[in-house]
């Protein structure tokens, strides 16, 4: 049983490039979330969504694109990325009655 | 928009000694509930308290949740080495399925 699973790990990118980042759940959650982790700054909540086909803004959704067409699959997109971007990305799932967030291992982007 | 600052940012303790940190919400909450991150790990959940009140166990650590349901503190008894890590709150409004996370708490148990 592989949880949460985020791919990729790590990416380096030019500014101005895209990229998505693909989260995938094995454990049939309702709910899923993109949460990006700054130094000093905890986890800040980039989008969220509470079932196939719904996305909705959290905290910081700007620079940011999601979707969700599966219910196990959330994915990030950066479309034209910026410095102000780096960060560490984690996946969260959760069941709908427990509200507990199950993470992914975090994927690490820089941003040239 | 919501937010939820935690205090102190920082704790170094020797080993043995006790820990607390508290969370404050700016805004009233449905729920709250509080993670561990190792350093270079994952957030992982410890525990939700959802009534007005309510005080949790968990061996050394004890989690309250303040009657305005505004506030929760973490408190660690006779810290050990492997309690090092980050801990986290996390709060949701109600009607809300997105938990916004206070700043974190990170701990350092000197041995």
């Amino acid at each position: 049983n592989a949880g949460v699973t985020q791919t990729p790990k790590f990416r380096v990118l030019k500014t101005g490039q895209s990229m998505t980042l693909l989260c995938a759940q094995d454990m049939n959650h309702e709910y899923m979330y993109w949460y990006r982790q700054d130094p000093g700054m905890g986890l800040r909540l980039i989008h969220y969504s509470v079932g196939e086909g719904t996305t909705a803004k959290g905290e910081v959704p700007d620079g940011y694109n999601v979707s969700r067409l599966k219910k196990q699959n959330f994915l990030l997109g950066l479309e034209s990325a910026a410095p102000s971007q780096t960060s560490v990305y984690f996946c969260a799932s959760s069941p709908a009655h427990t509200g507990e967030l199950f993470f992914g291992e975090g994927s690490r982007l820089t941003v040239l | 928009g919501q937010q939820v600052m935690q205090i102190p940012q920082y704790q170094h303790v020797q080993e043995g000694e006790d820990f607390t940190t508290y969370c404050n919400s700016s805004t009233t909450l449905s729920n709250i509930q509080w993670y561990k991150q190792r350093p270079g790990g994952h957030p992982v959940f410890l525990i939700q308290l959802v009534k007005s009140g309510e005080v949790k166990k968990q061996k050394r650590l004890t989690f309250q949740f303040g009657e305005a349901k505004k506030n929760s503190s973490l408190h660690i008894t006779a810290t050990q080495t492997t309690d090092v890590g980050t801990y986290f709150c996390a709060g949701s409004t109600s009607g809300t399925y997105k938990y916004i996370f206070g700043t974190g708490t990170r701990l350092k148990v000197l041995a």
